[in-house]
């Protein structure tokens, strides 16, 4: 049984440039989560996805924006990249809101690198 | 606002010998709380949570922690401590309700000398 998989696990891009993240649930999942980890830090929640809408949203800009898909799998989109933006990107995948976090998984990450 | 304080930034402490992990939340209800280990380059694996009952926990790995009320305090404790538990370790409350997210303090780093 596949956990929650994250594509890529490392980019790099250049100020000023968008980037997507990919996340597929874990298997009997529907809701995932977004969270960002600076270096040296502990994982700040960005926004949560289920039924397709964004249900919550941590302090993080609009040029956070993400997307469900009717396979539960999600993307994470950042525009206007800023050197601050540089993190580990965890996705978490739970069964349903109702469970919300108490069956959270995480995948590895994907660790993007602006330049 | 909610908040988890982990006062220990590094720990180091010899294999075989005994651990205990600091963690302090802020929160005004009755917390969910949760420890997490991160490996290198790894995700988050959770160790053990606390939801309601009896304040003392069992996880996985030989980890147990307790929850006290009075201290707002939720440590993590380990009898013995193996060369692979080195990691770092997240302790996190929930902000409430079915569809709460994660609150993480900044994390402990586990360093074991052989």
């Amino acid at each position: 049984d596949a956990g929650v998989t994250q594509s890529p696990t490392h980019l790099i891009k250049t100020r000023g440039q968008q980037v997507t993240l990919r996340c597929s649930p874990k298997s009997g999942h529907d809701t995932v989560s977004w969270y960002q980890q600076a270096l040296g830090q502990g994982p700040q929640f960005i926004f949560q996805y289920y039924e397709e809408e964004e249900r919550q949203r941590g302090n993080f800009p609009d040029r956070f924006s993400g997307h469900q898909f009717p396979n539960y799998s999600s993307e994470l989109n950042v525009n206007a990249l800023l050197l601050g933006d540089s993190a580990l990107y965890l996705c978490a995948s739970s069964s349903e809101p109702g469970e919300g976090y108490y069956g959270y998984t995480f995948g590895s990450g994907t660790r993007l690198t602006v330049v | 606002a909610q908040s988890v304080t982990q006062p220990d930034i590094h720990i180091t402490v010899s294999e075989g010998a005994s651990l205990e992990l600091r963690c302090n939340y802020s929160y005004g209800a009755t917390p969910y709380l949760f420890w997490y280990v991160q490996s290198p380059g790894q995700g988050l694996q959770l160790l053990l949570k606390y939801f309601s009952g009896d304040t003392l926990v069992q996880g996985i790995k030989g980890f147990e922690a307790e929850f006290k009320r009075s201290q707002s305090s939720f440590n993590l404790r380990k009898p013995s401590v193996h060369w692979s538990d080195a990691a770092e370790y997240f302790c996190a409350v929930a902000t409430g309700g079915s569809q709460g997210n994660l609150i993480f303090g900044k994390g402990t780093k586990l360093s074991v000398k052989p």
